[in-house]
């Protein structure tokens, strides 16, 4: 079946420092690929999203490239900010129908000033 | 910005008690959705619900779990006899169109302690 693999947790970073969550997946069909983020005491955001291979997601600074041959998600920012602390899901969804998302088991990111 | 809204924030039952925690989806989105997540675990789907009935479920949302659309804006999850492994956050989220293409907008969630 499909699934989503993250680096572990936490992750600790001083601001202004590069950014770097792996992501890999495994799936039967050509997924959609999304990063969730959730702020402490909120629900889970959109981050960003990529729908083929080599599209490439963006939203506030943040990257992530669809990569079909190391079946790869990663997500980048080249310099983050205390307020980026945050934990961080990688998903997957087949994207056929009212399909659920398969989610990573999330990583946290603490930044510190 | 519309929000997926989920009462209670935190609950804390008893082993084989009934539970019903609250969503309100947004309100023009057609398709409803409940995850959880045990603490430290992966999010994990349990149902989903379309047109008033359930679209598609998980192995872990056996006879214990039902979902209702009571009145049209509520999207209620409903665990008949709770246990002790039922302790998880738990996300509501809907979404106007069907597909993960577009992405879920999530609740807060509710935090269930089972006791």
């Amino acid at each position: 079946g499909n699934s989503v693999t993250q680096m572990e947790g936490p992750v600790t970073l001083s601001e202004e420092a590069f950014l770097t969550i792996n992501c890999t997946y495994t799936a039967t069909g050509y997924p959609s690929l999304f990063w969730y983020v959730q702020y402490p005491g909120e629900g889970l955001q959109l981050l960003l999203k990529a729908t083929k291979a080599d599209d490439k997601g963006s939203n506030k600074g943040f990257e992530a490239t669809y990569r079909k041959e190391t079946t790869s998600f990663h997500l980048e920012k080249g310099s983050v900010q205390v307020s980026d602390s945050a934990v961080y899901f990688c998903a997957l969804s087949e994207g056929v129908g009212n399909t659920p998302l398969v989610f990573g088991k999330g990583t946290r990111l603490s930044v510190i000033a | 910005e519309p929000e997926v809204t989920q009462t209670p924030s935190h609950q804390v039952t008893q082993m084989g008690q009934e539970v019903i925690l609250r969503c309100v989806p947004i309100s023009n989105h057609l398709y409803f959705y409940w995850y959880r997540q045990i603490l430290g675990q992966k999010v994990e789907f349990l149902v989903s619900f379309y047109n008033n009935e359930i679209s598609e479920k998980s192995e872990i949302f056996d006879d214990q779990f039902s979902v209702e659309r009571p009145d049209g804006s509520n999207f209620t999850l409903k665990i008949r006899s709770t246990k002790l492994e039922d302790s998880a956050m738990y996300f509501c989220a809907s979404s106007e169109r069907s597909g993960g293409n577009y992405g879920y907008t999530f609740g807060s969630g509710t935090r269930l302690t089972v006791v």
